[in-house]
């Protein structure tokens, strides 16, 4: 199947500062890609939508000034957490889908963030 | 709207006896149905799907799931467990808008 690549696995930032999680679909380009948030135990929350070269739609309560994401290409898409806090720690993870509507998306391994 | 119900929290299994994880949904139209599984601080892996065509999809490692437009449901199974299999089962159902809704999860553990 395809694949999607998302980098760092693992990040530990500071309360404040920005962290920046990419997002790549290596062989195949994806015009739509799909970032989720994960508690602990619990299932996947979509934030929001990307889409290539548009600005990207977000899920009612996701803040688009603190959870930015720019899909500048497409087989790349980011989230950048700015100004972080420790309540933002979580799982990220992207996904995107290679084909129509009746295809499946191919989902990134994650990112474990931590905020200290 | 579409959801997704996952009835079990856990799911526990001894190797080599067979597994079902259970699924329903409810959609306004016709259903795209996704099993995926997800092992520990990683991504989701795809396992199989209902798009249309036979209710019985064969998908990776020898999962199996059956679509019961009836019942609503999408139950995902394997004939013999093993211990490898245990992980965390997401089942989805994709809506118009090209996401996907995902179920609670169902931890399945199998027992050596």
């Amino acid at each position: 199947g395809a694949v999607v690549s998302q980098h760092p696995s693992r990040v530990i930032c500071k309360s404040g500062t920005s962290v920046k999680i990419e997002c790549r679909s290596l062989d195949f380009q994806a015009t739509t890609m799909f970032w989720y948030r994960q508690f602990p135990k619990k299932s996947l929350m979509l934030m929001a939508t990307s889409n290539e070269g548009s600005k990207a739609t977000y899920e009612q309560g996701v803040e688009k000034d603190k959870f930015l994401i720019n899909h500048a290409s497409l087989t790349l898409s980011t989230l950048t957490v700015t100004s972080a806090h420790p309540e933002d720690s979580s799982f990220y993870i992207c996904s995107a889908r290679s084909g129509p509507l009746n295809t499946e998306a191919f989902f990134g391994q994650g990112t474990r963030l931590t905020v200290v | 709207a579409q959801s997704v119900a996952q009835p079990e929290d856990q799911v526990n299994v001894a190797e080599g006896n067979p597994l079902t994880v259970k699924c329903t949904y409810s959609v306004s139209g016709n259903p795209y149905l996704f099993w995926y599984v997800q092992y520990p601080n990683r991504g989701l892996q795809f396992l199989l799907k209902y798009i249309t065509g036979d209710n019985l999809v064969k998908g990776s490692y020898g999962f199996e799931a059956e679509f019961n437009k009836s019942q609503t449901s999408f139950h995902l199974k394997k004939p013999s467990a093993l211990v490898s299999d245990s992980a965390l089962y997401f089942c989805a159902v994709r809506d118009y808008g090209q996401n996907f809704v995902f179920g609670p999860g169902t931890r399945l553990s199998v027992l050596p």
